[in-house]
């Protein structure tokens, strides 16, 4: 199926550093979504982005909704060990009511 | 948000065999989603289904190897048939809440390993 591009593929981090992560398309999207999936765990919605341009904050964790609304980016600040697991972002293409997700962003904390 | 049970958590199962997993949900949707994660692998929408109605299956999804039921506005199943080690996947649900626009929330997941 379809994916969204999604970079970088892992990272690995020391605990306090910021992270940044993005997801791009050839395609439009109206929705952008970003979700964190820990082990043995389905995905958890963390920012819902839903205007081109729109920056939305949640605690640590800050994304935008691309001005081109091809792409979104997700900012976590200060990262904690708990911070670990894989991190999706999902778009919603124009017209229709199914997501597509992005290829995953794995992220491991070290302390 | 919204509350999602899948039944069972995990099985491991042998092939040729064929697996139902339940999903259940603490609030009336018109659209339950079913994924399928390969392991290390994003999520793929294998079939949307509505009350009602036949689930919409998604480009490489067949009903036969699929077969949703969507009995009513909390309740859906997915089966998996005539299992292959190929199968070995997590499996889940997803449910559409809220308006302008709805946001996506999942289940825990079905993890099934097919031997």
């Amino acid at each position: 199926g379809q994916q969204l591009n999604q970079s970088p593929q892992s990272m690995f981090i020391q605990e306090g550093e910021d992270v940044s992560m993005n997801c791009t398309s050839s395609s439009i999207f109206n929705t952008w979504l970003w979700y964190k999936q820990e082990p043995g765990e389905g995905p958890v919605l963390l920012i819902a982005l839903y205007k081109a341009g729109e920056l939305t904050s949640n605690g640590r964790l800050t994304a935008q909704f691309g001005i081109t609304r091809k792409d979104s980016f997700l900012n976590i600040s200060a990262s904690i060990p708990s911070d670990v697991g894989i991190y999706f972002c999902a778009g919603q293409l124009s017209g229709t009511y199914k997501y597509i997700f992005g290829t995953g962003t794995r992220l491991k904390v070290l302390a | 948000s919204a509350v999602i049970s899948q039944k069972p958590s995990r099985d491991i199962c042998q092939r040729g065999t064929s697996l139902t997993i339940q999903c259940q949900v603490d609030s009336q949707v018109t659209m339950m989603f079913w994924y399928r994660q390969q392991p290390g692998q994003s999520l793929t929408l294998i079939a949307t289904a509505n009350q009602g109605s036949e689930a919409t299956y998604e480009s490489g999804f067949v009903i036969d190897k699929f077969p949703i039921s969507r009995p009513n506005l909390t309740f859906s199943t997915l089966t998996v048939s005539n299992m292959s080690p190929e199968d070995s996947s997590i499996y889940l649900c997803s449910v559409d809440i809220g308006d302008s626009p709805p946001e996506a929330f999942f289940g825990q997941g079905t993890r099934l390993t097919v031997v």
